[in-house]
């Protein structure tokens, strides 16, 4: 168990529709990253946040947005969902923000189906 | 930009034989260089890294890696691989130079290694 927790861990939704996938951080650590994994894309970088701000952008779409909120966790919304969406999104994190020098920890990820 | 590159899809070896998956990246000034390991319906899990030092690494469950600056290469070795040793591994890079890249992990697409009996 790495100690990051994601929910749901799968979800299924229609075309259009918006989910929202929610991730908890290790204790202690202020970063968190989000991935989407494809068969065709691999793993992609979506997007970082260091203590409740955005540090690094990544291929995330405008219909993409994510938070970080005050008790360190983060949500990863997406919305109006095409079928291209359908991928499995893995949530990082880290203890330190710049240092780069720390493994990040995945969580067991969230599989999204769009239909 | 960084980039990893893994160019083997997949590797075949006989349970007992020494495993090897190939990484090589690019990346502006000096490297943080870390292996993951993915079982089926899995996150990934970390193996081992390289930040500064001894260019061997070693790692979780027997596991090694070489840094070769000069070939810009981050091998992940086995000395005697196991049939539990079958599974997606991905090799990774961080910038160090946090300015430029932020401190985003560049994954390479991943190697699938198959452990047969």
């Amino acid at each position: 168990d790495s100690g990051v927790t994601q929910t749901p861990k799968h979800l299924i939704t229609a075309t259009g529709q918006r989910v929202t996938l929610r991730c908890s951080p290790r204790s202690g650590d202020l970063s968190v990253y989000w991935y989407q994994q494809s068969l065709d894309q691999g793993l992609q970088f979506l997007i970082q946040y260091y203590n409740g701000e955005e540090r690094a952008k990544g291929n995330i779409l405008e219909r993409f947005s994510a938070q970080q909120f005050p008790d360190l966790h983060s949500e990863l919304n997406l919305s109006s969902l095409e079928l291209g969406d359908s991928a499995l999104y893995f949530c990082a994190s880290s203890v330190t923000g710049t240092g780069g020098r720390t493994e990040a920890f995945f969580g067991q990820g969230t599989r999204l189906t769009v239909v | 930009a960084q980039s990893v590159a893994q160019p083997e899809d997949q590797v075949n070896v006989a349970e007992g034989n020494p495993l090897t998956v190939k990484c090589t990246y690019s990346v502006s000034g000096n490297p943080y260089l870390f292996w993951y390991v993915q079982y089926p319906n899995r996150g990934l899990q970390f193996l081992l890294k390289y930040i500064t030092g001894d260019n061997l690494v070693k790692g979780s469950y027997g596991f090694e890696a070489e840094f070769n600056k000069s070939q810009t290469s981050f091998h992940l070795k086995k000395p005697s691989a196991l049939v539990s040793d079958s599974a997606l591994y991905f090799c990774a890079v961080r910038a160090s130079m946090i300015k430029a890249a932020g401190n985003k992990l560049t994954f390479g697409g991943g190697t699938r290694v198959l452990v047969k009996p």
